[in-house]
């Protein structure tokens, strides 16, 4: 149980165009999702917090008119990259977090995708 | 805010116990993780312990809580070819927060 998938896996795409990735709760409601950037060798930086049926948190620094989250229900989340730059070029990975605990007083546990390779030429 | 940071590099001879160590600076963190990750691929929750306990023991993993120095370790029993990757510690205030992740600590299994 608590898969997650994204959408693509790996996408390339010219500078200018926009890109949206998926992000799937396969078999748990997740009423909250968070998006994160990973830079090579190093850790996973979130960059918004994702509430279904709301707008989205942004963290410090993420500009939220260039990385359109949408979390339309339970189950789903979009991230659309707008007018995609070179410096976009990321590993992104979304993580899904369980509406109820699995054990008792144990956490929310973030259970994340395979992650998304993004290329902008 | 909370800081966490973890050696960058380890390498263990197949068989023996890997041991990675973690440190964070909120002494509010309730929640204390450790995810793995391999090339490529997203993150997979291996374990996660409570601020209230010193130890949890999950098959070849076993995790210490020293809440007093802010320190946390995973050790890997018997460490296996299939081990090598990067190791993530986390850490949260309650669990519905948000988690600061260390910066990953590589390890190489060699035979």
């Amino acid at each position: 149980g608590a898969v997650v998938s994204q959408h693509p896996s790996w996408v390339i795409c010219k500078s200018g165009t926009s890109v949206k990735i998926e992000c799937r709760s396969l078999d748990f409601q997740a009423t909250t999702m968070f998006w994160y950037r990973q830079f090579p060798k190093q850790s996973l930086m979130l960059m918004a917090t994702s509430n279904e049926g709301s707008k989205a948190t942004y963290e410090q620094g993420v500009e939220k008119d260039k990385f359109l989250i949408n979390h339309a229900s339970l189950t789903l989340s979009t991230l659309t990259v707008t007018s995609a730059h070179p410096e976009d070029s990321s590993f992104y990975i979304c993580s899904a977090r369980e509406s109820r605990s699995r054990t008792s007083g144990g956490p929310h546990t973030q259970y994340f995708g395979p992650g998304t390779r993004l290329t902008v030429l | 805010g909370e800081d966490v940071e973890q050696s960058l590099f380890l390498s263990v001879r197949e068989g023996d116990s890997s041991v990675i160590n973690c440190t964070y600076t909120d002494s509010s963190s309730t929640y204390l993780y450790w995810y793995k990750q391999e090339p490529g691929a997203g993150l997979q929750l291996l374990t996660y312990i409570f601020s209230n306990m010193d130890m949890k023991q999950d098959q070849r993993l076993t995790v210490l809580l020293n809440k007093k120095d802010k320190h946390l370790s995973l050790r890997i029993a018997d460490t296996q070819t299939g081990d090598s990757a990067i190791y993530f510690c986390a850490a949260s205030t309650d669990s519905w927060g948000k988690l600061q992740f260390g910066a990953g600590t590589q390890v190489v299994v060699t035979p």
